[in-house]
């Protein structure tokens, strides 16, 4: 168990919609990650966040935002979904930006 | 583009031998990781080797890093079955730290 939680675990939903990922770090960390694993993009950074502040953005569409709130879990909102956005959503935590990543196991979103 | 490309795609072998998988990346970087996937489920964290490393053992592995061609190798030594997952390795930037690339992975499946 890597002490990260996410939520809900498998989402299914249809084009057009709009939803919200929850991540909850380790106690101990300070930054939030989100990574988007699809089959044909790999796994693709989307933003980083250290302690409420956003610290680099990646390859993350304008319908996607993120925020980090002052308890330290992070939400991701995906907005106007398309086929294209079905892929596994990951949250990672860390103490620093420079230390390793703790993975939570996951979001798997289905848009149909 | 990904940073780090990983090196071959795929690999099958015999429990007991040894499994290496390589990693290049295109800039220079403050660290380099390595992670394991197994199927579905999030990444863990293997090992760190910093910029002015160039090796690093842990376990059964080995990790080898040459800043100078800018590339990495993990060595599994006497593998096992339960080594079947995916192997990512990762870079953070000199510049830029804050964001994690992975490349698109070795798929490693042990013969038992």
């Amino acid at each position: 168990d890597s002490g990260v939680t996410q939520t809900p675990k498998h989402l299914i939903t249809a084009t057009g919609q709009r939803v919200t990922l929850r991540c909850s770090p380790r106690s101990e960390d300070l930054s939030v990650y989100w990574y988007q694993q699809s089959l044909d993009q790999g796994l693709q950074f989307l933003i980083h966040y250290y302690n409420g502040e956003e610290r680099a953005k990646g390859n993350i569409l304008e319908r996607f935002s993120a925020q980090q709130f002052p308890d330290l879990h992070s939400e991701l909102n995906l907005s106007s979904l398309e086929l294209g956005d079905s892929a596994l959503y990951f949250c990672a935590s860390s103490a620093t930006g420079d230390s390793p990543l703790h993975f939570g196991n996951g979001t798997r979103l289905t848009v149909t | 583009s990904q940073q780090g490309e990983e090196d071959p795609q795929a690999l099958s072998i015999q429990e007991g031998e040894n499994a290496t998988m390589n990693c290049s990346y295109k800039t220079s970087i403050n660290n380099l990781q390595w992670y394991r996937q197994n199927s579905g489920r999030g990444l863990v964290h293997l090992i760190l080797i910093r910029s002015n490393e160039r090796e690093k053992h842990s376990g059964r592995l080995r990790v080898t890093l040459d800043t100078s061609k800018k590339s990495s190798s993990l060595l599994i030594t006497a593998s096992r079955a339960a080594d079947t997952a995916s192997y990512f390795c990762a870079t953070a930037a000199r510049e830029g730290a804050q964001k994690l690339v992975f490349g698109q992975g070795t798929r490693l499946t042990i013969n038992p």
